[in-house]
């Protein structure tokens, strides 16, 4: 069965730092996401992407966040300068279509230190 | 903001037992869905319950849509050791974008 992708599974990176996190959704999903799980909270919306553009994006997702779908098959959440609360679990999604389940890549588990 | 309140947070119980985890909202949704999470990985489709009243069965785990859309009930039937993890109730907003519910956490134990 095709699977969301994502890579790396773990990224340390230093406060300030730059970090781009990547994910392959399934092949013929048109919407894809972003979402984060700080360790032991609920899952939060971050941004969702729809014909080469942001369709929605919440409060969280502010000027140092960025997406980017550059070939048609990655999709990138890029933080411009990591802070410490940005530690979490970054998760991609995707799905067919507007009304069809998400289906969730394993994370990237980010740690700034 | 459409906010999905689920309860209990937190559960713990012998395998064997029965329990139901509640996800309530102020909100109508058009439809609902149930995840179920692992620690370190990302949380998995269970089921989509879109008609009020509707009720959808997984083996032992039986998923209830209320008449009114706003609220959905996971029943699970003689608990596994199996059953554990974080259970997500999830809807979608008029746009794109869905809102998760806050988690029961179950622990089954063997």
């Amino acid at each position: 069965e095709p699977e969301v992708t994502q890579t790396p599974s773990h990224q340390v990176t230093q406060m300030g730092q730059e970090v781009i996190l990547r994910c392959v959704p399934i092949s013929n999903h048109l919407y894809f996401y972003w979402y984060r799980q700080i360790l032991g909270q609920k899952v939060e919306f971050l941004v969702s992407f729809y014909n080469n553009e942001i369709s929605e994006k919440s409060e969280i997702f502010d000027d140092q966040f960025s997406v980017e779908r550059p070939d048609g098959s990655n999709f990138t959440l890029k933080i411009r300068s990591t802070k410490l609360e940005d530690s979490a679990m970054y998760f991609c999604a995707s799905r067919v279509w507007r009304d069809s389940p998400l289906h969730f890549g394993n994370g990237t588990r980010l740690t700034v230190t | 903001t459409q906010l999905l309140e689920q309860s209990p947070q937190f559960l713990s119980i012998q395998e064997g037992e029965n329990l139901t985890v509640y996800c309530n909202s102020s909100s109508v949704f058009s439809s609902l869905q149930w995840y179920r999470q692992e620690p370190g990985e990302g949380p998995v489709l269970l089921v989509t319950v879109v008609t009020g009243g509707e009720v959808k069965k997984l083996k032992r785990l039986t998923f209830q849509f209320g008449d009114a859309r706003k609220d959905s009930s996971l029943h699970i039937t003689a608990a596994q050791p199996g059953d554990t993890g974080l259970y997500l109730c999830a809807g979608p907003n008029t746009g794109n974008q869905f809102y998760f519910g806050t988690g029961t956490s179950l622990t089954v134990i063997p």
